[in-house]
């Protein structure tokens, strides 16, 4: 119950195209998810984020969907460029609680 | 917006020494942190809660007695390291809750940790 699956591993689109990245879980307390870019030695940085109560979130190129009943959260970057290549973690939580991070997917947005 | 500081930022030790690192709230409190650990090219694991003034809550596999943590002010928690080995050798982030309305974390920026 504990673990976040993560897919694509990597992912790999030209520039201008759509990337969506999914994770499923399976502990249906769960009520918080966000995504976060990471870049190579630096900390996690929070893009984007949503709870339970709502299905779907969007700022600007960005936006994630959740389904609660299929237990499956997805990121969706639009109109990419090669400066949004790092490596994505989505995660869940349950209110305050520790983090549950996916397994991660390495993004790369060539020219 | 609130920051999470970490020191150091990176430290390379001998095989057997023990090395202790750093977490600090800069501008808010924190009765809660969290330690995670980052192989390469692999996801953040939590290793263990930090409750300011009582005991960690370690997650299943982590050694309690290798991994001490410490949790003495609102906004200080340190990880030490004992009898440190190269498998120990990885990347370690502390993070710490966002303040009511929020449960999102605050992470610091890491410590690389290399140990020969």
């Amino acid at each position: 119950g504990e673990n976040v699956e993560q897919h694509p591993s990597t992912l790999s689109v030209q520039e201008g195209d759509s990337a969506v990245i999914k994770c499923t879980y399976s502990d249906s307390a769960s009520n918080y998810f966000p995504w976060y870019k990471q870049e190579l030695g630096k900390r996690p940085q929070l893009i984007i984020d949503i709870r339970s109560n709502v299905g779907e979130k969007k700022d600007q190129r960005i936006a994630v969907t959740l389904n609660k009943t299929a237990k499956h959260f997805s990121l969706h970057i639009t109109e990419t460029q090669p400066e949004d290549s790092a490596v994505y973690f989505c995660a869940r939580a349950k209110g305050f609680q520790k983090l549950v991070f996916g397994t991660g997917t390495r993004l790369l947005v060539s020219p | 917006g609130a920051v999470v500081s970490q020191h150091p930022s990176w430290v390379i030790c001998k095989s057997g020494t023990s090395v202790k690192i750093e977490c600090r709230s800069l501008d808010f409190q924190a009765t809660t942190m969290f330690w995670y650990r980052q192989f390469p090219k692999q996801s953040l694991m939590l290793m263990a809660t930090s409750n300011e003034g009582s005991k960690a809550t370690y997650e299943q596999g982590v050694e309690k007695d290798k991994f001490l943590i410490n949790h003495a002010s609102l906004t200080l928690s340190t990880l030490t390291v004992t009898s440190a080995h190269p498998e120990d050798s990885s990347f370690y982030i502390c993070s710490a809750p966002q303040a009511s309305g929020g449960a999102g974390q605050y992470f610091g920026p890491g410590t690389r940790l290399t140990v020969t």
